[in-house]
């Protein structure tokens, strides 16, 4: 089955400045990824998604993610956070079998 | 308003209870999942649905056990309580791709005494 390594539990940064949150995956099969975001007490929102064509996607909310099939990687990023986007971060990999793999979460903390 | 509602959002019970999570969609989904999140686990399947009356196992099911007799309801019963499902548990839909939800509620935070 396929796995997802979330390699940073937390990270804490300051308003304005850039941030990567890293995503690896481990699969024998073509995946599709994504990235989902969890406020407090709350469900999780899907961010952003890559199944198929271009390796950059991008949400509505300035994050984007590359896919990259070489380094199995998904890493999510933005060039300027904001103190509301303070979440927890959840990379996924599905194969399309109903069997999506979840990553344990990335914290993101913005500080003023 | 369109969404996916669970009930109770929080639940306290003990063991050797049996205990049932309601989850309830107006998308009209094909699919629905119940996940549960444990700190440093991220979210593990625990079963899904592709439509009424078709439910299969997740990744940690033992101990669940789940019904789909109408397109919008899929509750979760666990039939006699352990500690170890002291958990977060998420229900979630999804419409067009197989295994992959696209909305979650907002969890029912059980404890098991």
């Amino acid at each position: 089955a396929q796995s997802v390594t979330q390699l940073d539990s937390q990270v804490p940064v300051f308003e304005e400045a850039p941030v990567e949150l890293r995503c690896n995956y481990s699969s024998s099969v073509s995946v599709y990824l994504f990235w989902y975001v969890q406020y407090p007490n709350q469900g999780l929102q899907l961010l952003l998604k890559y199944l198929s064509g271009s390796t950059l996607v991008e949400s509505i909310n300035g994050f984007e993610a590359e896919f990259n099939k070489s380094q199995t990687s998904f890493h999510l990023r933005k060039p300027s956070v904001h103190i509301s986007d303070t979440a927890e971060y959840f990379c996924a990999v599905s194969n399309n079998n109903n069997d999506m793999r979840f990553g344990a979460g990335t914290r993101l903390t913005v500080k003023p | 308003d369109a969404g996916i509602t669970q009930s109770p959002r929080y639940k306290i019970t003990e063991t050797g209870r049996q205990v049932t999570l309601m989850c309830h969609q107006t998308w009209s989904h094909s699919y629905m999942f119940w996940y549960r999140q444990d700190l440093g686990h991220g979210l593990r399947l625990i079963y899904y649905s592709a439509a009424a009356d078709i439910t299969d196992k997740g990744e940690v099911p033992d101990g669940y056990v789940v019904s789909r007799s109408k397109t919008e309801n899929f509750p979760l019963t666990l039939e006699s309580a352990t500690r170890s499902q002291t958990s977060v548990y998420f229900c979630a839909s999804g419409g067009d791709r197989a295994g992959q939800p696209q909305h979650f509620g907002d969890g029912t935070r059980l404890s098991i005494l």
